[in-house]
């Protein structure tokens, strides 16, 4: 079954721990993305990375880490210091950089902070 | 900076009745347009782009630059339209997109 994954599908953290999510695709694709949705807010992009061992700020970065070190998995920690991390994240990856190719999508990870 | 602006939360038409989905955006260069929808306990996924000006399920969507606008029609609304749908700017040379917050469509038989 090929595509994106993201587990667990429902996590939920005390405040001032760190949590990190799982994200991994067998697309081969080498760009992948992280997005955070909130409810009238649309998605906003959190971190994105177009090549292994290498990943940018998004917009919203402030709060979170991510790494890559294979191709497949692009993880996200959610740190203590992301002021109001409850949400729901969206994982994402698509071909290839330049050029925009359609992204897709992962089912979602919600995330609650108790 | 770049924005896309989707003014409405929700549009509820009835089975039959066009339907037009605002997006307005602003990039001071040449954007390339999406519009995404995710429909009820499904992922999100790209139902058309500008540059294909192809129809996906019947809807088209005509990039209009005087206006900066990208607004999503069909002339005859299925109930299966029902779904969340999220127009989307892809700055000139990046990957990376640009969400609007999204318009809920709810089709009523």
């Amino acid at each position: 079954d090929g595509g994106i994954t993201q587990s667990p599908k429902y996590l939920f953290r005390k405040e001032g721990q760190n949590v990190t999510l799982s994200c991994e695709q067998n697309l081969n694709h080498d760009a992948m993305y992280w997005y955070r949705q909130d409810p009238g807010q649309g998605l906003r992009l959190i971190y994105y990375s177009q090549i292994v061992n290498d990943f940018q700020k998004g917009d919203i970065a402030e709060g979170y880490s991510v790494s890559r070190e294979k191709k497949e998995s692009f993880p996200l920690t959610v740190t203590s210091a992301q002021k109001n991390p409850t949400a729901f994240y969206l994982c994402a990856s698509s071909i290839s950089s330049g050029t925009y190719n359609e992204q897709f999508f992962g089912p979602g990870t919600r995330l609650t902070v108790l | 900076a770049q924005r896309v602006t989707q003014p409405e939360k929700l549009l509820s038409v009835f089975k039959g009745a066009p339907v037009e989905l605002k997006c307005n955006y602003s990039y001071s260069g040449s954007p390339e347009l999406f519009w995404y929808v995710q429909y009820s306990r499904q992922r999100l996924q790209l139902l058309l782009r500008h540059i294909s000006r192809e129809s996906i399920k019947g809807f088209t969507a005509d990039l209009n630059k005087g206006e900066t606008s990208f607004h999503l029609k069909k002339p005859f609304a299925q109930e299966e339209d029902s779904a969340m749908y999220y127009c989307a700017l892809s700055p000139t040379g990046f990957q990376k997109l640009v969400f609007g917050t999204g318009t809920r469509l709810l089709v009523s038989p």
